[in-house]
């Protein structure tokens, strides 16, 4: 089985702050790893995902992420964080073996960037 | 590329109704999956389809719900005796399906938004 755990239900940030937004996930066998971002009342817009190699991977808007195998996250990271960037985010899970499609989603983080 | 589309956007209906979904996903990808998400969780998996096979199916679809797609390009699903735990929104996604790894990015609609009342 494989989960995804987003330990913060809510992160506040001062605007041009850096921003973090957690990550953890538990699967057997090598991760896909994704985060999304959401809209109100709008679908999931894709951000960035790790699939292999280098650890660190840049994705749209500035933002980045850092997988770590030993802790088993991978947290979302922006260096100045911007009014805009308040939404919805989820981090999703895929086993890279068997024949599984399916994304675990966590539950979801609400980030506010505060003016 | 014009994304994936769904339609409707919002649904509202009575206890015990029928109502049916549409999803329309991006152009040439072979994959198409269906979620669930209620207030406050993430999307939950429902179903997945390569081509017009219909290869995976969670727990979570009962036999109330039913998804198609017949000619492998759009999709249907299908909530017969709608409850009133049924509303959610209902998400569509499709990826290319060229990757056998499963690594491939899904690429979401708008979602269809369902109040059963």
């Amino acid at each position: 089985a494989q989960s995804v755990a987003q330990p913060e239900d809510q992160v506040n940030v001062a605007e041009g702050n850096p921003l973090t937004v957690k990550c953890t996930y538990s699967v057997s066998g090598n991760p896909y790893l994704f985060w999304y971002v959401q809209y109100p009342n709008r679908g999931l817009q894709f951000l960035l995902k790790y699939i292999t190699g280098d650890n660190l991977v840049k994705g749209s808007y500035g933002f980045e992420a850092e997988f770590n195998k030993s802790q088993t996250s991978f947290h979302l990271k922006k260096p100045s964080a911007l009014v805009s960037d308040s939404a919805l985010y989820f981090c999703a899970v895929r086993v890279s073996s068997g024949s599984a499609r399916q994304l675990t989603f966590g539950s979801g983080t609400q980030l506010t960037v505060l003016p | 590329d014009t994304g994936v589309s769904q339609n409707p956007r919002h649904k509202i209906t009575k206890r015990g109704q029928n109502v049916t979904f549409r999803c329309d996903p991006i152009s040439e990808h072979n994959r198409l999956y269906w979620y669930r998400q209620t207030l406050g969780q993430g999307p939950e998996f429902l179903t997945y389809f390569q081509n017009e096979a219909q290869l995976e199916k969670s727990r979570l679809l009962s036999d109330r719900f039913s998804a198609e797609r017949p000619k492998g390009s759009f999709s249907t699903l299908e909530i017969q005796r709608t409850e009133q735990g049924d509303s959610a929104m209902y998400l569509c996604a499709s990826s290319t399906g060229l990757s056998s790894g499963g690594q491939e990015t899904q690429y979401f609609g708008p979602g269809t938004r369902l109040l059963v009342l």
